[in-house]
């Protein structure tokens, strides 16, 4: 399956404190997006990072891309207990530019 | 907000039944997906619509089905429920086209319960 998995499953930190969530996928993409998703409801759309490049920033929130390794990291740094939410990534199928494939998420607790 | 609406916000069915469920896309963009979302899962891709046709289909019986009119809104259609579809279903709304990809601007989703 192409489907991007994203690790840990879940992560707990303290308000102020950074957290990192990663992305793994199998087969080559155009491009790479995270999301948020809070409780059960839409996801909220945070970052487009394409193949060809490397890193991006919005914000607080700092995206990196190796395509060598298959793999995207997600920064939130100086988290506030409004960034609890589950976060997720979500790839391309390659040649077909639009079927997204998500992965189960990151389940982030921010406490205050 | 995105843009992206949906109904109903809720719905509850029984087993065989049919069900309909609309999305109205942000004003001008052209393509539209669909996805289901089970209780604790990442959203799974049913299908794509780009300017009225099918432009993609995931892993889901053909008793899922869809439309998108002219002004670009859409339905998820789906026959004969099963227990299992119970999800929250979330369409979503982009500029892309058949060969370019664009961000995915999501609506709020429609909670089927099939019981």
């Amino acid at each position: 399956s192409q489907q991007g998995e994203e690790d840990p499953q879940a992560l707990s930190i303290q308000e102020g404190e950074n957290a990192t969530m990663n992305c793994s996928y199998k087969t080559s993409i155009n491009n790479l997006q995270w999301y948020r998703q809070n409780s059960g409801r839409g996801l909220v759309h945070l970052i487009l990072i394409r193949s060809n490049e490397r890193e991006k920033h919005s914000g607080r929130l700092r995206v990196t891309l190796d395509t060598s390794k298959k793999s995207s990291s997600l920064l939130i740094t100086a988290s506030r207990a409004a960034d609890t939410a589950s976060y997720f990534c979500a790839t391309d199928a390659g040649l077909n530019f639009n079927k997204f494939y998500f992965g189960s998420g990151t389940k982030l607790n921010v406490k205050p | 907000e995105t843009g992206v609406t949906q109904s109903p916000t809720h719905l509850i069915k029984t087993r065989g039944q049919q069900v309909t469920l609309r999305c109205s896309s942000q004003s001008g963009h052209n393509t539209v997906s669909w996805y289901q979302q089970a209780l604790g899962q990442g959203p799974q891709f049913i299908f794509q619509y780009y300017r009225e046709e099918e432009n993609g289909r995931g892993n889901f019986p053909p008793r899922f089905s869809g439309l998108q009119f002219p002004n670009y809104s859409s339905e998820l259609n789906v026959n004969a429920l099963e227990l299992d579809d119970s999800a929250l279903y979330l369409c979503a709304s982009s500029l892309a086209g058949l060969k370019h990809t664009d961000t995915q601007y999501f609506g709020p989703g429609t909670r089927l319960t099939v019981l």
